[in-house]
C-alpha cells in the first residue's frame, strides 16, 4: 500500500527556520518524482516544486523558487520541504505528493497525498 | 491569480449531472493533458481523473473528464451528497516548467 506520511504540526515565529519531512513507503521511492503542494487558509492548491529522488533533480515553481528548498534522502524514502527564514505569510498547509511526471516523463496527475502538515508562523 | 480559471461556484441537486469548467493557454492545457482533483473539507485532495479523462482505480465512473483546445470540463453525473467538495483542474505548464492548479470550484449538492 503506497502512503506518504508526513510529520507533525509546527508553531515557529517569524525569522525562525524550519523542515517538514514526508515518508514515503509501499513503492519504489526513486522511480517517482514527488511534490510538495502549499494550500493558505480558505484558498486553493499551490504548487511549490517537484523532485525526482533518484537524482535530486527539482523544478520550482517561480512563485517559491528561493523561498524555499526541496530535498530528498534515498537511504530513508523521505522528502523534505525548509525554510531558511519564516514569515507570517508563510502559515498553510503543505501536502506532498507522488506525481505528476511518471519515469517517462507523462503527467498523470498527484495520485497520492501525504495527510498534510500544518505550519502556523506567528510573533 | 490561478494560472487556470475555474468558476468559483456550482450546484446541483441530488441525481442532476453538473460539469465544472477550466480554462487555460496554450502552454498549459493547450499542449499538455488535465487533471481533476477532489478536496473534502478537512481532508487531502484526492486525484479523481488524470490524463484527461481516465480514472484512478476506485472512483466512480459517475466522474468524467473532457479537453478540447486550452479548455477542460469534469462532469459529475447522478450527484450525491458525498460529492459536496472542492474540485480542482490542474496542468503541466511549459513556460512555466511545473503543474499549475485551477483556483477551485466549490460544489454545493442541493
Amino acid at each position: 500500500e503506497v502512503q506518504l506520511v508526513q510529520s507533525g504540526a509546527e508553531v515557529k515565529r517569524p525569522g525562525e527556520s524550519l523542515k517538514i519531512s514526508c515518508k514515503a513507503s509501499g513503492y519504489s521511492f526513486t522511480n517517482y518524482w514527488i511534490g510538495w503542494v502549499r494550500q493558505m487558509p480558505g484558498e486553493g492548491l499551490e504548487s511549490m516544486g517537484i523532485i525526482y529522488p533518484a537524482d535530486s533533480d527539482t523544478k520550482y515553481s517561480p512563485s517559491f523558487q528561493g523561498q524555499v528548498t526541496i530535498s530528498a534522502d534515498r537511504s530513508i524514502s523521505t522528502a523534505y520541504l525548509q525554510w531558511s527564514s519564516l514569515k507570517a505569510s508563510d502559515t498553510a498547509m503543505y501536502y506532498c505528493a507522488r506525481g505528476p511526471l511518471t519515469t517517462i516523463g507523462t503527467d498523470e496527475g498527484f495520485d497520492y497525498w501525504g495527510q498534510g502538515t500544518l505550519v502556523t508562523v506567528s510573533s | 491569480q490561478s494560472v487556470l480559471t475555474q468558476p468559483p461556484s456550482a450546484s446541483g441537486t441530488l441525481g442532476q449531472r453538473v460539469t465544472i469548467s477550466c480554462s487555460g493557454r496554450s502552454s498549459n492545457i493547450g499542449s499538455n493533458t488535465v487533471n481533476w482533483y477532489q478536496q473534502l473539507p478537512g481532508t487531502a485532495p484526492k486525484l479523481v481523473i488524470y490524463s484527461n479523462n481516465q480514472r484512478p482505480s476506485g472512483v466512480p465512473d459517475r466522474f468524467s473528464g473532457s479537453k478540447s483546445g486550452t479548455s477542460a470540463s469534469l462532469a459529475i453525473s447522478g450527484l450525491q451528497s458525498e460529492d459536496e467538495a472542492d474540485y480542482y483542474c490542474a496542468a503541466w505548464d511549459d513556460s512555466l516548467n511545473g503543474p499549475v492548479f485551477g483556483g477551485g470550484t466549490k460544489l454545493t449538492v442541493l
